[in-house]
């Protein structure tokens, strides 16, 4: 099926590193993304990872999928205020004729 | 350009009103779609269109209209809508059928 889990807030304070988790069920999943969604605003691409790899890093963020448990995250480093928003991660599916399945979001405040 | 760009940003309309969101991407990409997106929720995908021609209905009810005149524009029609349709609408791009979305910043619309 088509489900793709998060938790709902994450918390931390500047300078720390923040790592967020998303779960999907569907194994034939071809692509996986994190988007960043500031108030207000659409959503922006921050990096995607094609299922056949463990590991991405781009710059401060890293990207770990776990095929056999369906489990991606998203780390942050240095984590800073303007990292503040929801992340979505999300999937896509070849054949799927352009369907992308969103997770719930996860709000991430980061403190001062 | 490497935009999505969505007018107008805040919409306001009656429920016997007919009005348009425009979507417009520079980008030559050849997929574009529509969201539709309630507060603190993630992004649900409506229509699809593919090298100009809607490829996925979402079983969207039919008080939306979606229009693609040319490869870089993207209209969604709004007629004899509810309150209950009151969300901010998101409209995408992409090169290919696989491949990160670019999303403009959205139209934010009440139905009063």
């Amino acid at each position: 099926g088509e489900d793709v889990e998060q938790s709902l807030f994450l918390s931390v304070r500047e300078g720390d590193s923040s790592v967020i988790n998303c779960t999907y069920t569907d194994s034939s999943s071809t692509y996986l993304y994190w988007y960043k969604q500031e108030p207000g605003a659409g959503l922006q691409l921050l990096t995607y990872i094609f299922s056949n790899m463990d590991m991405k890093q781009d710059q401060r963020l890293t990207v770990l999928l776990n095929k056999k448990d369906k489990h991606l995250s998203l780390r942050i480093a240095d984590t800073q205020t303007g990292d503040s928003a929801i992340y979505f991660c999300a999937e896509s599916k070849r054949g799927s004729s352009y369907k992308l399945i969103f997770g719930s979001g996860t709000r991430l405040l980061v403190r001062p | 350009d490497t935009e999505v760009t969505q007018t107008p940003k805040h919409l306001v309309m009656g429920m016997t009103n007919k009005k348009s969101l425009k979507c417009e991407q520079h980008m030559g990409h050849r997929a574009m779609y529509w969201y539709k997106q309630k507060a603190k929720k993630p992004p649900e995908l409506m229509f699809v269109y593919s090298y100009e021609k809607l490829s996925i209905n979402e079983s969207v009810p039919s008080r939306f209209s979606p229009e693609c005149p040319n490869s870089s524009l993207l209209n969604l029609h709004l007629h004899a809508l509810q309150p209950e349709d009151s969300a901010l609408y998101l409209c995408a791009s992409s090169q290919a059928e696989i491949g990160g979305y670019t999303f403009g910043s959205g139209t934010r619309l009440t139905v009063v």
